[in-house]
């Protein structure tokens, strides 16, 4: 069956650069969640996006940014890039409209900042 | 969301039935309890979830008390490659809607030959 797909599966940034994280939901399904994990955490929520409208967010840094497209496919833009943004970024999906919204995870992508 | 307590480590034998233990003594009557694992680094993985009956797929069971104050998470045959840390979550099935998870501690869970 088809999973998450997330892009790239590592980045190396330096400090003060730019990143963008790109996930790919699993087909038919609308919502789409970010999650970041820091080195020896749990998963933190961020933001999440439901039929392409914004719909929960956490404790997400004003320097992220994010968006859900007409495809669903979405992209965390992250600027001005600190170390302590080193940490996985999983992405999520779920299908929200039918009576289940068991959310599945990607393989994540792993941000190294210099 | 209702919080949950999980012991932060446990270990079983290979082929042996691993229970792990959950306690949501402030779950309200439309949480649901979800349990996922992490195996080291990995997206996590979604294993399943019930309301108030206990529940069983091809990956585990979930047995919930009567009063729904606390869970367990039986894998019934452990293998090596079910060391992970497993997350039990407490979470409001919205519908047409998106609901975050919100993981705590977990339980590190490891197989041993």
């Amino acid at each position: 069956a088809a999973g998450v797909i997330q892009s790239p599966r590592h980045l190396i940034k330096e400090k003060r650069e730019t990143a963008t994280l790109k996930c790919y939901p699993i087909p038919r399904h609308d919502t789409v969640y970010w999650y970041q994990q820091g080195p020896g955490q749990d998963p933190q929520f961020l933001i999440s996006f439901y039929e392409k409208m914004q719909s929960d967010k956490g404790s997400i840094p004003d320097r992220f940014s994010a968006q859900q497209f007409s495809d669903y496919h979405s992209e965390l833009n992250m600027s001005s890039l600190e170390l302590g943004d080193s940490a996985l970024y999983f992405c999520a999906s779920s299908l929200e409209w039918a009576n289940t919204d068991t959310q599945y995870f990607g393989p994540g992508t792993r941000l190294t900042v210099l | 969301d209702a919080k949950t307590t999980q012991p932060p480590s446990m270990d079983c034998a290979e082929g042996r039935a691993a229970n792990l233990p959950c306690n949501h003594s402030t779950i309200s009557g439309n949480e649901y309890v979800y349990w996922y694992r992490q195996i080291h680094s990995q997206g996590p993985q979604y294993i399943i979830h019930g309301l108030k009956n206990n529940e069983t797929n091809e990956m585990a069971s979930l047995i919930i008390t009567e009063d729904r104050k606390s869970s367990t998470l039986i894998l019934p045959h452990a293998t090596l490659r079910d060391t992970a840390v497993y997350y039990c979550i407490v979470r409001v099935l919205i519908i047409q809607g998106a609901q975050k998870l919100v993981f705590g501690q977990g339980t590190r869970l490891t197989i041993n030959p």
